[in-house]
């Protein structure tokens, strides 16, 4: 299996910070990496495909990078909303892995 | 646009079968592949496998001798069935939309169901 971590696990940062989120995966994995966020009481949401891809509808503040086994997301200008767990996810290879998450909290 | 909603018992004992269905809205099922992905409280995401419309399936390994996935295209629904199951497997269960595309590199959840939290207990 590729074992997917990310860095850090949790986030403090204030509104309009830019952060930065690290994924890496144990082996290659192309540029099958994808983001997403999830709040509370809620389901994942996509933000990010292909490793750089912005999906319909998400804002423009997200963009990802990276290919091969190191992957960042970087959110730029935080907003109140983006207060939540962000997790990568791999499909280059069954089984399919996610990430731990990163939490991002309001300092 | 699209919806997912999954339904099933809220409770199942230890060494039964779960059993959850997650029936599919306002769209086709067609040239998609329907998935199931599991989070225990506070923890992280697993995948637990998928299946093609046309009934193919792939499933995670570590589960695979305990899953059935199925596909009713004319019901626009798909089900999973694990059985065996342990207090550990206590989770909320989402089902989910892969949207892939091979020509673009496209492999990702891109639509999911609210979710259905499963308690195995006694």
């Amino acid at each position: 299996d590729i074992q997917m971590t990310q860095s850090p696990s949790s986030l403090s940062a204030s509104v309009g910070d830019r952060v930065t989120i690290t994924c890496r995966a144990s082996q290659s994995i192309s540029s099958y990496l994808n983001w997403y966020q999830q709040k509370p009481g809620k389901a994942p949401n996509l933000l990010i495909y292909a490793a750089s891809y912005l999906q319909s509808g998400v804002p423009s503040r997200f963009s990802g990078s990276g290919s091969g086994t190191d992957f960042t997301l970087t959110i730029t200008s935080l907003q109140p909303e983006d207060f939540a767990t962000y997790f990568c996810q791999q499909s280059s290879s069954t089984p399919i892995t996610f990430g731990p998450g990163t939490r991002l909290e309001i300092k | 646009q699209v919806q997912l909603q999954e339904s099933g018992p809220g409770l199942v004992k230890p060494s039964e079968t779960l059993s959850l269905t997650c029936t599919v809205s306002g769209g086709s099922m067609n040239n998609y592949y329907w998935s199931w992905i599991r989070q225990p409280p506070g923890k992280g995401l697993e995948w637990i496998g998928d299946i093609y419309y046309s009934g193919s399936t792939k499933y995670n390994p570590s589960l695979k001798s305990r899953i059935t996935i199925l596909v009713d295209t004319s019901k626009n629904q798909f089900s999973l069935k694990l059985s065996s199951v342990t207090a550990a497997e206590t989770a909320v269960y989402y089902c989910a939309r892969r949207w892939w595309e091979l020509l673009s590199g496209v492999d990702a959840f891109d639509i999911w169901g609210r979710g259905t939290m499963v308690t195995v207990s006694s």
